[in-house]
């Protein structure tokens, strides 16, 4: 089963911020938190990850509380292309271990209205 | 760089046919996995490959086997196809390597269907 919890569906306005949730309470210290996004039936993108550090790339900022328990996403300014379902993926950082491959949940289907 | 090609983008067979799918990952990239994506079920996670090995398998039936080759290129095979294998299947490479932690990345997955 997967290891986090999202809200199953998400709106955001075109131009603002998507702030995306994630709860991973069980988390264990050497488990990074993965980002993809999946856009209608294409495969799915890799976005960010990180350990416990904020994290941010040109496509968008990762940030995890002080527990671990919890992360966000956020995608700084919307766009209509931006519209996808995204997941959150605890994964070992032991690679080659039984936490080598990705357990996706339900994700969050956010949707950028204009 | 060339991302992740999986051949063939589309495919059609009928009940009891076999059916193989490849993969050519990024170059330098020496993992493969494969994952099958279904309405009912979602994103599942079929078996990895690294080094001509298979390293990790998930909870599919015997009828789904795969392979690697000496240039990481992979191959799925599935056996005696029934209705529930239509899907979507979706083949990720990565580079294993301490400091790059293992980041997959996806390729724009084969849509099977079973008639």
């Amino acid at each position: 089963d997967a290891k986090t919890t999202q809200p199953p569906s998400m709106d955001c306005a075109e131009g603002r911020a998507a702030n995306l949730p994630c709860n991973h309470s069980t988390i264990s210290g050497n488990e990074y938190v993965y980002w993809y996004r999946q856009i209608h039936s294409q495969g799915p993108q890799y976005i960010i990850h990180g350990l416990k550090n904020n994290e941010t790339n040109e496509m968008a900022s990762l940030i995890i509380t002080e527990d671990r328990k919890s992360s966000t996403l956020i995608l700084p300014h919307a766009t209509l292309r931006d519209t996808a379902v995204y997941y959150c993926i605890v994964r070992g950082g032991t690679y080659g271990g039984s936490q080598g491959n990705l357990i996706f949940g339900k994700g969050t289907k956010l949707s950028v209205k204009p | 760089k060339a991302g992740v090609t999986q051949t063939p983008r589309y495919l059609i067979k009928t009940r009891g046919q076999q059916v193989t799918l490849s993969c050519s990952p990024i170059s330098g990239h020496r993992s493969v996995s494969w994952y099958q994506q279904t309405p009912g079920q979602g994103l599942q996670f079929l078996f990895e490959y690294f080094s001509e090995t298979q390293r990790n398998k998930g909870n599919f039936p015997g009828r789904f086997s795969g392979r690697q080759f000496s240039n990481s290129r992979s191959e799925m095979n599935v056996s005696t196809l029934e209705l529930g294998d239509s899907a979507l299947y979706l083949c990720a490479s990565s580079f294993n390597s301490g400091t790059k932690q293992g980041t997959q990345y996806f390729g724009p997955g084969t849509r099977l269907l079973v008639l």
